[in-house]
Parts: structure tokens; C-alpha cells; sequence
């Protein structure tokens, strides 16, 4: 298994929800990383887990919650999101956080927040 | 500060055409330099360089690195419709290769 998997594709979400965006990977990548992606816009990291220890919060607002059950997934906990917090989430994994080796991108989830 | 920078910022050509898409880059401690194509969904890898001037080769596709003058470039010969995309150039760096930054990307259009 080569591929970093993430549930939902799509979602569309009030602003009062909560909802959480799922990412798995088989591939006993140490690291997992969250991306938000604008239109027309590179991908922007949001958080890194290295064996499952948040290392990096990359100064993102706390409606968005990240969590690490264990070394295959990954979470992302969405609450009161704004209508701007509409993007493509990707998520990542490689081998470990000191390496790019098999750096692999999920399909994403395309979010809508209204 | 740190930073990636891609060019052209778009490329339109016909097919069979060869292109060269250009990735620039100034990064404290840099560590690898990696090549995507992004069609509609998520990025797809294409290449890691590490060392310069070694190239790298996948069919119509080669990448190479120059790290003395903080460049890449991505060559697609003989290119074709398929190869419409985003080529996005990222650089990992710092105290770990896992931390990414990427240039705005190249949007590829190939018309038939």
C-alpha cells in the first residue's frame, strides 16, 4: 500500500459545525503532515506529527485542531470555521521527519465552508 | 526570508513542443529540492534532487539541480495534451527535510 488515503473528498460545512477530516497511510511513515490549498494557490503547511508528536503549529488558528491517534492516522477537527477556511486540505506522510524519502500527498478533501 | 520562486508563471504550447520550467530558491539550510504535477487534485511527485548536476530521468520528463546558483529546472520533451498541469517546485530545508515550501507554481497548457 503506496497511497495516503483521506476521508471525506468532499464536505461542506456551516459555520457553526464540527466536523473532522480523516487521513490514513500503511506505508509506516513516521511523519504526517496537513496542507491548506487555495485556488490558483501553492499548498501551505499547517501542522507536522512526527511519531505522533505535534512539532510544528505553524501559527494556525485554533478553530482547527489536529490530532494523531496513532502512526497511521491522522485528524483534523474543525469547529466555527469561516467561509475564507474554504480550500483543499491535503495531507502527507514520508518516511520520517528528517527525511523526504516517499514524501506521498493524499487526494485531498475539498472543503466548503458556508 | 525564505523563498521559492517558479518561472514563467504560465506556458502555453502546442504539442511535440519541448518547455523548460525554471524553480529558483533561497533557503537557510537547504536539503532537497522535489518536483510535482497538480492536476485537479492532490500533488503527484516527479523527481528529488539532491545533488547538483546529476539528472534525473522519467520518459519525457528530466530534472536537474544546481546548487551552486540555487536553481532547477524541469525539461518535458516531445510534450502532449496529458501534460497540462501545475508543476509545483518545493524545497525542503532547515533543520528538517519533512519542512516543504513551495513556489507558486507553473500552469502547463499543451493544445493539441
Amino acid at each position: 500500500d503506496t497511497e495516503v488515503t483521506q476521508t471525506p473528498k468532499h464536505l461542506v460545512m456551516g459555520m457553526t459545525n464540527k466536523k473532522s477530516l480523516k487521513c490514513e497511510q500503511h506505508m509506516g511513515h513516521r511523519a504526517m503532515y496537513w496542507y491548506k490549498q487555495k485556488a490558483k494557490k501553492p499548498p501551505e503547511l499547517m501542522f507536522v506529527y512526527s511519531y505522533e508528536k505535534l512539532s510544528i503549529n505553524e501559527s494556525v488558528p485554533s478553530r482547527f485542531s489536529p490530532e494523531c491517534p496513532n502512526s497511521s492516522l491522522l485528524n483534523l477537527h474543525l469547529h466555527a470555521l469561516q467561509p475564507e477556511d474554504s480550500a483543499l486540505y491535503l495531507c502527507a506522510s514520508s518516511h520520517d521527519r528528517d527525511s523526504i524519502y516517499g514524501y506521498t500527498f493524499g487526494s485531498g478533501t475539498r472543503l466548503t465552508v458556508v | 526570508e525564505d523563498k521559492v520562486v517558479q518561472s514563467p508563471l504560465s506556458l502555453v504550447v502546442h504539442e511535440g513542443d519541448t518547455v523548460t520550467l525554471n524553480c529558483s530558491y533561497e533557503v537557510t539550510n537547504f536539503r532537497s529540492l522535489l518536483w510535482y504535477k497538480q492536476e485537479k487534485k492532490a500533488p503527484t511527485f516527479l523527481f528529488m534532487l539532491t545533488s547538483s548536476g546529476i539528472e534525473k530521468k522519467s520518459g519525457r520528463l528530466s530534472s536537474i539541480l544546481d546548487k551552486k546558483e540555487l536553481f532547477s529546472i524541469l525539461n518535458i520533451t516531445a510534450t502532449q495534451t496529458g501534460d497540462s498541469a501545475i508543476y509545483l517546485c518545493a524545497v525542503g530545508y532547515g533543520g528538517s527535510q519533512g519542512n516543504l515550501i513551495f513556489g507558486k507554481g507553473t500552469k502547463l497548457s499543451v493544445k493539441p
